[in-house]
């Protein structure tokens, strides 16, 4: 158990759709990434935040959007779903100071699984 | 951007052979490197990470990945396989941006297959 929780762990839902994940990192963890994991496109960054603000942008569609709370839970939300979107959705968290580690380690939750019908 | 490779999508090994695992990365400066483990429906979980500290890292389990400058390789070993190592295993790389934080890379991973 890493202590990254994640929620749901399935969805189901139908295109055109809109859905939020939720993240909850490890206590004390500030930054919050999220990634997503499809058969064709591998494991991919999406967007990291860190004590609430946004750090880094990775192949985020503009559909997706997220954001961290003051409680330092996170929300991805995907909005016009496609039958592409389908995948796992990772939360990771890692303590990551003011200045950031490179040696950081990232803690990943169980994931999401979204199906898009 | 740096970027890492893993050779080989699926590699099958018997139990109680040597497991070698191959990532290569390229990188304009010091790397910081790691590799995970995805056991099937579960998250990532993390194996080891280079520091620079030392050329020789081991992480849990029983692996240990070396860094080799001269090659820009981090293969992860293990020197018997048991079964239940049969998981999915990413080589990654950070990058570091300016105002000091992270982005990791990962590889396209390769899934092992321990043969009883």
């Amino acid at each position: 158990d890493s202590g990254v929780t994640q929620t749901p762990k399935h969805l189901i839902t139908a295109t055109g759709q809109r859905v939020t994940l939720r993240c909850s990192p490890r206590s004390g963890d500030l930054s919050v990434y999220w990634y997503q994991q499809s058969l064709d496109q591998g494991l991919q960054f999406l967007i990291q935040y860190y004590n609430g603000e946004e750090r880094a942008k990775g192949n985020i569609l503009e559909r997706f959007s997220a954001q961290q709370f003051p409680d330092l839970h996170s929300e991805l939300n995907l909005s016009s779903l496609e039958l592409g979107d389908s995948a796992l959705y990772f939360c990771a968290s890692s303590v990551e100071g003011v200045q950031g580690a490179p040696t950081d380690t990232q803690y990943f939750g169980p994931g999401t699984r979204l199906t898009v019908l | 951007a740096q970027s890492v490779t893993q050779l080989g999508s699926h590699v099958s090994v018997s139990e109680g052979a040597l497991v070698l695992l191959r990532c290569n990365y390229s990188s304009s400066v010091p790397p910081y490197l790691f590799w995970y483990v995805q056991y099937p429906n579960q998250g990532l979980q993390l194996l080891l990470k280079y520091t620079s500290a030392a050329t020789l890292v081991k992480g849990i389990n029983g692996f240990e990945a070396e860094f080799k400058k001269s090659e820009t390789s981090f293969h992860l070993t293990k020197p018997s396989a048991h079964m239940s190592d049969a998981a999915e295993y990413f080589c990654a790389v950070t990058d570091l941006y300016s105002g000091g934080y992270q982005k990791v890379t990962f590889g396209t991973g390769t899934k092992l297959q321990v043969i009883p």
